[in-house]
């Protein structure tokens, strides 16, 4: 069964602190990994896609990174703020047809 | 702003009411879905429209009825609605092509509560 795992559930760090978030997918075959941002009562916002290839990339203060071989991602968040207060989405797209598996998201919060 | 619009923002409804949620996206794509979010799980996928056409069903209940009138235009149709069917619902679109999904792209939901 597809599944995508994330963790912690939530997390709560001061401004200006860095945090990461964990993504474990058992997701076959795979395609492509997506870090989605969902601020409260709104869509989720793509922030960054992995391909099988890639390890690494990065967007500005978050930078996300791709174990193929353990099936694990995590999201590195620099120099955190206020406006990264959200809930963070790992979504996994399988090699066939449209199957996008979501995670349950890891809600943070960030305070001063 | 994604390019896909969702109206109503929130909605309540009663459980004996008839109500549609509508979606509309401008990006010229030809694929869109219904997603459901409650409180604490993963994103749940109702249907998939693919050129117009329904391909997918997972196996949502009747009291919920999808119509796609054309590749711009989703309608979600609810009737005779439960207490549980209260979450969040997201409409989003991709461009399909074969095996090849571009990124979904969502509109801000809209916020069901079934009194």
């Amino acid at each position: 069964k597809n599944q995508v795992e994330q963790s912690p559930q939530s997390l709560i760090i001061l401004e200006g602190k860095n945090c990461t978030l964990q993504c474990n997918y058992t997701v076959s075959p795979f395609s492509n990994l997506r870090w989605y941002k969902q601020d409260t009562g709104r869509g989720p916002v793509s922030l960054t896609i992995m391909t099988f290839s890639e390890n690494t990339k990065s967007n500005g203060r978050y930078t996300a990174t791709l174990d193929a071989d353990t099936k694990q991602s995590s999201l590195h968040i620099t120099a955190s703020q206020l406006s990264d207060s959200a809930s963070y989405i790992c979504v996994v797209r399988t090699g066939t047809a449209s199957k996008l598996t979501f995670g349950t998201g890891t809600r943070l919060q960030v305070t001063l | 702003e994604t390019g896909v619009t969702q109206t109503p923002r929130h909605l309540v409804m009663g459980m004996t009411n008839k109500k549609s949620l509508k979606c509309e996206q401008h990006l010229g794509h030809n694929a869109m879905y219904w997603y459901k979010q409650s409180a604490k799980k993963p994103l749940e996928l109702m249907f998939v429209y693919s050129l117009e056409e329904r391909v997918e069903n997972n196996s949502v209940p009747s009291r919920f009825s999808p119509e796609c009138p054309n590749s711009s235009h989703l309608f979600l149709h609810l009737h005779t609605l439960q207490p549980e069917d209260s979450a969040l619902y997201l409409c989003a679109s991709s461009q399909d092509g074969g095996y090849l999904t571009t990124e979904a792209f969502f509109g801000q939901g809209t916020r069901l509560t079934v009194v």
